[in-house]
């Protein structure tokens, strides 16, 4: 079992719709989740970072985090065609090595 | 605002060949993490510094080595190349401790063996 999990996908959504992104670790002593985005042949650029249960919004994104199911989900509002790209879940346990998901493929048609 | 800038942005290298990655992370940060992805995988970590220190070691080849110097900048070396090491290479950091160790990556070294 991986230490981060994620659907490879792709996942296709409608432009305007919600597009949500789920992602389990294994690490009950996960201390900060993040997501990130990356577009072919890119780096990955950082969303949001959560690191308390509960929800995070910024902008169209919102993050959620359930620790007690080891559980972290990304939804976007109003999905654009621009946020078509991999989404990449990451995790921190502390100390300095971040375990990256292999990436969720995310496709908003227009 | 300054992101991370890595040097050079795309190498070519033939095998049993050498190469030096360079990174210059954000103004203030302190630590720097290397990556390698290959394509389409997840970044995978290879080492990452602390004030100068290595502060943790991933799945780096014993052919690779990196520091960091006193400007904060790093460099990743890399030796005896294999075919298998033809991936993006990046570079992220991340501001001083007391925060959740959020990564910002530099935008990488495409790395080519031939």
């Amino acid at each position: 079992q991986k230490e981060v999990e994620q659907n490879s996908g792709p996942l296709s959504v409608p432009e305007g719709a919600i597009a949500s992104l789920n992602c389990t670790y294994s690490d009950r002593g996960s201390q900060s989740f993040f997501w990130y985005r990356q577009y072919s042949g890119k780096s990955p650029e950082l969303i949001m970072f959560i690191y308390s249960n509960g929800d995070k919004e910024d902008g169209r994104f919102t993050a959620q985090l359930n620790k007690a199911s080891q559980y972290v989900s990304l939804l976007i509002r109003d999905s654009q065609p621009s946020d078509s790209a991999t989404y990449l879940c990451a995790v921190n346990a502390g100390g300095f090595k971040t375990i990256f998901g292999a990436g969720t493929r995310l496709f908003v048609k227009a | 605002a300054a992101g991370v800038i890595q040097s050079p942005r795309h190498l070519i290298k033939e095998k049993r060949e050498t190469a030096t990655l360079k990174c210059y992370p954000i103004p203030r940060h302190d630590t720097v993490y290397w990556y390698q992805q290959g394509p389409g995988q997840d970044p995978q970590f290879l080492i990452s510094f602390y004030e100068k220190m290595q502060s943790d070691k991933g799945s780096i080849p014993d052919r690779f080595s990196a520091q960091q110097f006193s400007d904060y900048h790093s460099e990743l070396n890399m030796s005896s190349l294999e075919l298998g090491d033809s991936a993006l290479y990046f570079c992220a950091s991340s501001p001083p401790a007391g925060t959740h160790n959020e990564q910002f990556f530099g935008p990488g070294t495409r790395l080519t063996v031939l």
